[in-house]
C-alpha cells in the first residue's frame, strides 16, 4: 500500500535560514512525488514534482526537493526562508504502477518562520 | 488556483439537513476529485471523477454521494449531515497524462451542528 509521511508537525526557523520539511513516502513501484502548499483561507497551491531523472526539482516560490531512492525520502527545501513562507506543506505520493491514480497525502507539516 | 471554484465557501448546517457542495473548473481538465481535510489527517479522497460517465469511490464515501452534471462541474452532496461531517473540502481537477498533477480550488468549510 502506498503511503507518506511527514515526521514533523510543525518546523520552526528564523528568517534568511535554511529550511527543510521531511517526507519519506512507501509504494510498491516507482513513485510520482509532489509538494503542495497551503496559506491560510486558501487550497492546496502545487509547489512542485519528481518524475524522472535528476533528483534535484526546482520549483514555485524558491523551492526545491531532492529525491533520494535509497532513503525513500523527498525532503522539500529552501536556502534561505522568508516570513511569507510560513505556511502548511503536504507533501503526496502516486505509484505509477496503480492505474487508479489516487494521490496519497502525508498529515502535513506547518512551517512556522519568525522574522 | 482561480480555475477552480468552490461555492458555498463557508456553510453551517444541522444534524440530519442534505446539503450539497459545488465545484466548477475552466482549466477543461476531465478529472475531478473531491477531498475532505482534517487536522492532523492530511487530505482524504471522497470521491473521484474521470469523466462524466466515470465516477469512483475513494477512501472514506460513506455518508456522501457526487453527481458529475458535466465535465465542468462535480458536485459533492450530504444526504444526511452528521457533526463528524464538519471539516473542510476541496475539489480539485486534473488533466490526466504521465504525472496528472492535481490543482485544487479554495475550499469550503462545513460545520455541521
Amino acid at each position: 500500500a502506498q503511503s507518506v509521511a511527514q515526521p514533523e508537525d510543525q518546523v520552526n526557523v528564523a528568517e534568511g535560514n535554511p529550511l527543510t520539511v521531511k517526507c519519506t513516502y512507501s509504494v510498491s513501484g516507482n513513485p510520482y512525488l509532489f509538494w503542495y502548499v497551503q496559506y491560510p483561507n486558501r487550497g492546496l497551491q502545487f509547489l512542485l514534482k519528481y518524475i524522472t531523472g535528476d533528483n534535484l526539482v526546482k520549483g514555485s516560490y524558491g523551492f526545491e526537493a531532492e529525491f533520494n531512492k535509497s532513503q525513500t525520502s523527498f525532503h522539500l527545501k529552501k536556502p534561505s526562508a522568508l516570513v511569507s513562507d510560513s505556511a502548511l506543506y503536504f507533501c503526496a505520493v502516486r505509484d505509477r504502477v496503480d492505474s487508479s491514480y489516487k494521490l496519497i497525502f502525508g498529515s502535513g507539516t506547518r512551517l512556522l518562520v519568525r522574522p | 488556483d482561480a480555475d477552480v471554484t468552490q461555492t458555498p465557501r463557508n456553510r453551517i448546517t444541522k444534524t440530519g439537513k442534505r446539503i450539497m457542495l459545488e465545484c466548477s473548473q475552466t482549466k477543461g481538465h476531465d478529472r475531478m476529485y473531491w477531498y475532505r481535510q482534517d487536522p492532523g489527517l492530511g487530505l482524504q479522497l471522497i470521491y473521484y471523477s474521470f469523466d462524466v460517465k466515470d465516477i469512483n469511490k475513494g477512501e472514506i464515501s460513506d455518508g456522501y454521494s457526487v453527481s458529475r452534471q458535466a465535465q465542468a462541474k462535480f458536485s459533492l452532496s450530504l444526504e444526511s449531515a452528521i457533526p463528524n461531517q464538519t471539516a473542510l473540502y476541496f475539489c480539485a481537477t486534473s488533466g490526466g497524462g504521465v504525472t496528472d498533477t492535481q490543482y485544487f480550488g479554495p475550499g469550503t468549510r462545513l460545520t455541521v451542528l
